[in-house]
């Protein structure tokens, strides 16, 4: 079975400073990835996929994330972070086993951002 | 552009009562899903649905009923709450199984 592993509860970074929020997955073939971010009170909103191909994807709001086989990782970045990106972002692996497709989150990541 | 629509946002419920999460979405989308979210563990898959007429189990099923009777809704139905059942529940859909748009969730409270 798959499962995503999100070592940092909370960030906290200066407004202006650049971003990586760490993800880790574990699953024996090739998974699709994902980023999501949830906004206080409100619903997870998809950041960004990763299904194959360029291992360096690019999402909605200036975010970006690299797939990397080898270290088993789909971190998150932003090169300058501004203060309405403070959210939780979670991290995701889909999995497909015979037709039974299954998402699998991690815990998420808080992110504080400080003027 | 209303995307998908949960009600109610707030409820708090008894021991042992019963309720149903409503969930619609006018986005045509063939899967639907119930999640939980606690703190420190992400979210849980409750139930979801392929599509009218067919749903199935997630992570953490037990103590819940969904049906999908039109391609719009999918009811998240709690049968006897328990404390254990406090939670945020949010509702998804999507064209497939991966990428899912949310709603803003239901926070419940079973006291």
């Amino acid at each position: 079975a798959q499962s995503v592993t999100q070592p940092d509860i909370h960030i906290t970074v200066s407004e202006g400073a650049s971003l990586e929020l760490r993800c880790n997955y574990s699953y024996g073939a090739t998974p699709y990835l994902f980023w999501y971010v949830q906004s206080p009170g409100q619903g997870l909103q998809l950041l960004l996929k990763y299904f194959s191909g360029d291992t360096l994807v690019q999402g909605i709001k200036g975010f970006e994330a690299e797939f990397k086989r080898s270290q088993s990782s789909f971190n998150l970045r932003k090169p300058s972070v501004h203060w309405s990106d403070a959210a939780e972002y979670f991290c995701a692996v889909g999995a497909s086993n015979f037709g039974n497709e299954k998402l699998t989150f991690g815990t998420g990541t808080r992110l504080t951002i400080i003027p | 552009n209303a995307g998908v629509t949960q009600t109610p946002k707030f409820q708090v419920l008894k021991t042992g009562q019963s309720m149903t999460l409503q969930c619609a979405q006018d986005m045509n989308h063939e899967y639907m899903s119930w999640y939980r979210q606690d703190p420190g563990m992400g979210l849980r898959l409750i139930h979801y649905s392929v599509g009218a007429g067919i749903t199935d189990q997630g992570e953490v099923p037990n103590g819940y009923n969904v049906s999908r009777s039109t391609t719009e809704d999918f009811p998240l139905r709690l049968l006897s709450a328990a404390p254990s059942q406090t939670s945020v529940y949010f509702c998804a859909s999507s064209q497939g199984p991966w990428e899912l748009f949310f709603g803003e969730g239901s926070r419940l409270t079973v006291l």
